[in-house]
């Protein structure tokens, strides 16, 4: 069974671009989950989707991050514009059920310049 | 709101050595502790979980983790390590709700040969 699927794993932005990256999660999962990870903050939830149903929107990351799922193998986090401090690690992962591990894709590195 | 601390940044060890890795939560409801171990360039990856029961669960590759109510406390334990298990490793805590899992800073081991 594959795992979660995350393109590209890299990705160089300029600032004030859009950036789309792209998830797959385990087939059958009915969480999923976008994450921030950096040195300073570390693991940040953006965005948490239940049967596709957007059910945290990150808060903070609200006006520039909007992260969808068409459909339930597919997530989409798109960051409009970008800026520099937007330079993470972008993590998904999904998960079959509350109280479960969470199986993490390998991240998409952002870059901004 | 749950909190989560790991107070070491880095551990180093040598190979063969026992470690125990630090986590202590704050949290005044039900509790759902779980470990992942990160390598770089790698999304993270369950290593193991307490609810209840057992305050002492074991995981993959040799891990366990004991649970203290007292101590408020998650530690992770390993009897001998390789240098395999060189990585930084994150302890998690979600609550009521159970899909929001806050997790740690993370503490870097580094296994020397």
């Amino acid at each position: 069974d594959a795992g979660v699927t995350q393109t590209p794993r890299h990705e160089v932005a300029e600032k004030g671009q859009t950036i789309i990256l792209k998830c797959e999660p385990v087939s059958g999962h009915n969480d999923l989950f976008w994450y921030r990870q950096t040195k300073i903050q570390g693991l940040e939830l953006l965005s948490y989707f239940r049967s596709k149903s957007l059910m945290e929107d990150g808060g903070a990351f609200k006006d520039r991050f909007k992260a969808e799922m068409l459909n339930s193998s597919f997530s989409t986090l798109k960051i409009q514009p970008t800026e520099p401090k937007d330079s993470a690690v972008y993590l998904c992962a999904s998960s079959p059920r509350d109280y479960a591990e969470q199986f993490f894709g390998p991240g998409t590195r952002l870059t901004v310049l | 709101t749950q909190t989560v601390s790991q107070s070491d940044a880095h551990v180093t060890v040598f190979e063969g050595d026992s470690v125990e890795l630090r986590c202590n939560y704050s949290y005044g409801g039900s509790i759902y502790l779980s470990w992942y171990i990160q390598h770089h360039g790698h999304g993270l990856q369950f290593l193991l979980k307490y609810y209840s029961g057992n305050p002492v669960v074991q995981g993959v590759n040799g891990f366990e983790a004991e649970f203290s109510k007292s101590d408020s406390s998650f530690h992770l334990r390993k009897a001998s390590v390789h240098w395999s298990d060189s990585a930084v490793y994150f302890c998690a805590v979600s609550g009521t709700g159970g899909y929001k899992v806050v997790f740690g800073s993370g503490t870097r081991l580094l296994v020397s040969p």
